[in-house]
């Protein structure tokens, strides 16, 4: 079964703080793709990538970068955490059938 | 571009009834995914199955049943005979064939929060 890992369940940051969510996924998958998700509004996608250093922005890319050096890897990064970044945040790589998601990370920003 | 509506934002039954969860979506590609997920309490987005738009076919899976049809743009999701296990929230979801074959991630709807009472 392909594995999504995202290194942490709960987070708590400062507005202001450079921030990094972590994901890691151990089935050499190409896509890899983080969302968030907020009570009434569903799942949204931020970013997404296609392979090593390749990125592309999703439906809501404000306030957001991301980094991929390593195919496993795929990291989501907040320039300057701001309150209205409250939420859970969810990886996830595109498998041959479909996609697998990580347990999400909810992070709390204050 | 692609859109996916679940009217239902909650709904509430007594175990053992049998309960349909609503999914429509817009696309202008032939070629398209639709997906049902279920994110019980712990968060976890747990992927329940997958339809191309080639394969109007209905699918049994134990309680679970799946209803497609391309001439109403409906993907609903029946549960028969509902168990409080079955509790969660409810995700359906639409891929596009992009170049990598749906590479450009899904588009949910906003979900639906089943709670079958005891």
């Amino acid at each position: 079964d392909v594995k999504v890992t995202q290194s942490s369940r709960y987070l708590v940051k400062r507005t202001g703080e450079k921030v990094f969510l972590e994901c890691v996924q151990d089935m050499d998958h190409e896509n890899m793709f983080w969302y968030r998700q907020d009570p009434g509004l569903g799942l949204r996608l931020i970013y997404f990538s296609y392979d090593v250093k390749m990125k592309e922005k999703g439906d809501i890319p404000e306030g957001y970068s991301v980094s991929r050096e390593k195919k496993e890897r795929f990291s989501l990064i907040l320039e300057s955490a701001s309150t209205n970044q409250t939420s859970m945040y969810l990886c996830a790589s595109r498998t041959a059938y479909g996609y697998t998601f990580g347990s999400g990370t909810r992070l709390t920003v204050v | 571009a692609q859109k996916v509506t679940q009217a239902q934002t909650e709904i509430s039954v007594v175990e053992k009834e049998d309960v349909t969860l609503d999914c429509v979506y817009e696309t202008r590609d032939t070629t398209y995914y639709l997906f049902w997920y279920k994110q019980p309490p712990s968060g976890e987005l747990v992927f329940l199955i997958r339809r191309n738009s080639f394969d109007e076919q209905n699918e049994i899976s134990g309680r679970y049943s799946w209803n497609f049809q391309k001439s109403t743009s409906s993907f609903n999701f029946t549960i028969t005979a509902s168990q409080v296990v079955d509790s969660a929230v409810y995700f359906c979801a639409l891929s596009e064939a992009g170049p990598g074959g749906g590479a450009d991630g899904l588009t949910f709807g906003k979900g639906t929060h089943l709670i079958i009472q005891p």
